[in-house]
């Protein structure tokens, strides 16, 4: 079965920084392409951040670019999100989704449950 | 790199058939044949319904199918049930960074 468990979320004042961790079980997970999709409360979705299988390629939404960077482990079957300079309008839920393919598309076949970030001094 | 645009909302009777449009531009949805689309019942995380435009993951209802034409994409739902009452997101591969770019969704209400 596979399961993506994300954490690290949690209260945070603006301008300072938080590292988000996913870990994957249940998949080969270099086999896969990774993302990073976040939701603000009573918002709608918006892509965060992707990675290739072999983090050969790498994508950010423009909203955080400069500021975020995603990693993976493969041999510890683990994404991550490290978010510096973080600002009130990053507050959301951010989910670790998994890729149908090698290379980042759109087609995200499982989802963890998410972890609550909150940006307020 | 803007939004995807879908309709706000849309609502249908049980049994009948509605239909969600997403319109992106020549740089996403127009070049590419990745479009998805995702069902988001309140409190959960979204499911995969529809990917690479008009295939149905294993286990997804065949009420459910989806559909390109130039720069708009559409997904149609058959025989509305009240369980297909959930927001709905399109999702476009858009190439070079960003890589992908979402839809502000739809809210799906079945009368």
């Amino acid at each position: 079965e596979v399961q993506l468990v994300e954490s690290g979320g949690g209260l945070v004042q603006p301008g300072r920084s938080l590292r988000l961790s996913c870990a994957a079980s249940g998949f080969t997970f270099d086999d896969y392409a990774m993302h990073w999709v976040r939701q603000a409360p009573g918002k709608g979705l918006e892509w965060v951040s992707g990675i290739s299988w072999n983090s050969g390629s790498i994508g950010y939404a423009d909203s955080v670019k400069g500021r975020f960077t995603i990693s993976r482990d493969n041999a510890k079957n683990s994404l991550y999100l490290q978010m510096n300079s973080l600002r009130a309008e990053d507050t959301a839920l951010y989910y670790c989704a998994k890729d149908k393919h090698l290379s980042t598309s759109c087609h995200f076949d499982y989802w963890g449950q998410g972890t609550l970030v909150t940006v307020s001094s | 790199q803007s939004a995807l645009t879908q309709p706000a909302s849309v609502s249908g009777s049980p049994g009948q058939s509605i239909t969600i449009s997403c319109t992106g531009t020549s740089s996403d949805v127009g070049s590419y044949n990745l479009v998805s689309w995702y069902q988001q019942h309140p409190g959960k995380a979204p499911k995969l319904m529809i990917y690479e435009g008009s295939k149905r993951p294993s286990g997804v209802s065949n009420r459910f199918s989806g559909s390109k034409s130039g720069n708009t994409a559409s997904l149609t739902i058959s025989g509305l049930q009240a369980e297909d009452e959930a927001d709905y997101y399109c999702c476009s591969y858009a190439g070079s960074s960003p890589h992908v770019v979402f839809g502000g969704g739809t809210k799906l209400t079945v009368l």
